[in-house]
């Protein structure tokens, strides 16, 4: 069974540009979940989503943004991109997504913003 | 929220040595994992252990929820064993959100 996939690993993007990052959860799980982790502020939960439904939702500017497919892969958007954005983006799946089922997470996507 | 605090925050060891990593929360959770970042910063999972003890080869691991900490236990530590070890939680009545405890740097030298 394949893991859980992200695309791409990683990415160099100019301040205020936009920035997409996708997740492929393992197959047969319908929760996404994503996490940015810093050196400074250690892994922070961004949102989560379950069958298409954005069910949870982190402190994190409007500028961050998601969304969920039918098949559950799942895309997140930043907009107008800050140096502060640069990070390891973690995206997590769960085969339910309710509080007691097992998250795996990918690789992740390393972001830079220069 | 619930508070997630991991200690050591750095652990130097000699190859072979054995090593006890704990994990405190401030509340009751649902839902407890631990996992080893390794260098390329995927996460890996260790053991899911909201409560009871587990073992995997010379890793184990005990969770006592009703004092809300949590042990990893590294035996016959390998160089391979270094990295970082984060401790998560889930905590009752929230949806799927992992906190994380900022994590223990573990060096193992050869």
């Amino acid at each position: 069974k394949a893991g859980v996939t992200q695309t791409p690993r990683y990415l160099i993007k100019t301040r205020g540009q936009q920035v997409t990052l996708s997740c492929s959860p393992i197959s047969g799980h319908r929760s996404v979940s994503w996490y940015q982790q810093t050196p400074g502020q250690g892994l922070q939960f961004l949102f989560e989503y379950f069958s298409e439904t954005q069910r949870n939702k982190g402190n994190f500017p409007g500028r961050f943004s998601g969304r969920q497919f039918s098949n559950s892969r799942s895309e997140m958007n930043v907009s107008t991109l800050e140096l502060g954005d640069s990070a390891l983006y973690l995206c997590a799946s769960s085969p339910r997504g309710d509080r007691v089922a097992e998250a795996f997470f990918g690789q992740g996507t390393r972001l830079t913003v220069v | 929220g619930i508070q997630v605090e991991q200690s050591p925050p750095d652990l130097i060891l000699q190859e072979g040595a054995n090593s006890t990593l704990r994990c405190n929360f401030s509340d009751s959770v649902n839902n407890l994992q631990w996992f080893h970042q390794n260098p390329w910063g995927q996460l890996i999972n260790l053991f899911y252990i909201p409560s009871g003890t587990k073992q995997n080869g010379r890793l184990s691991a005990t969770t006592v929820a009703t004092e809300r900490y949590s042990l990893l236990y590294i035996s016959s530590s390998q160089t391979t064993d270094s990295g970082v070890y984060f401790c998560a939680v889930l905590r009752g009545g929230s949806n799927y959100k992992l906190t994380f405890g900022k994590g223990t740097l573990l060096t193992v030298n050869p």
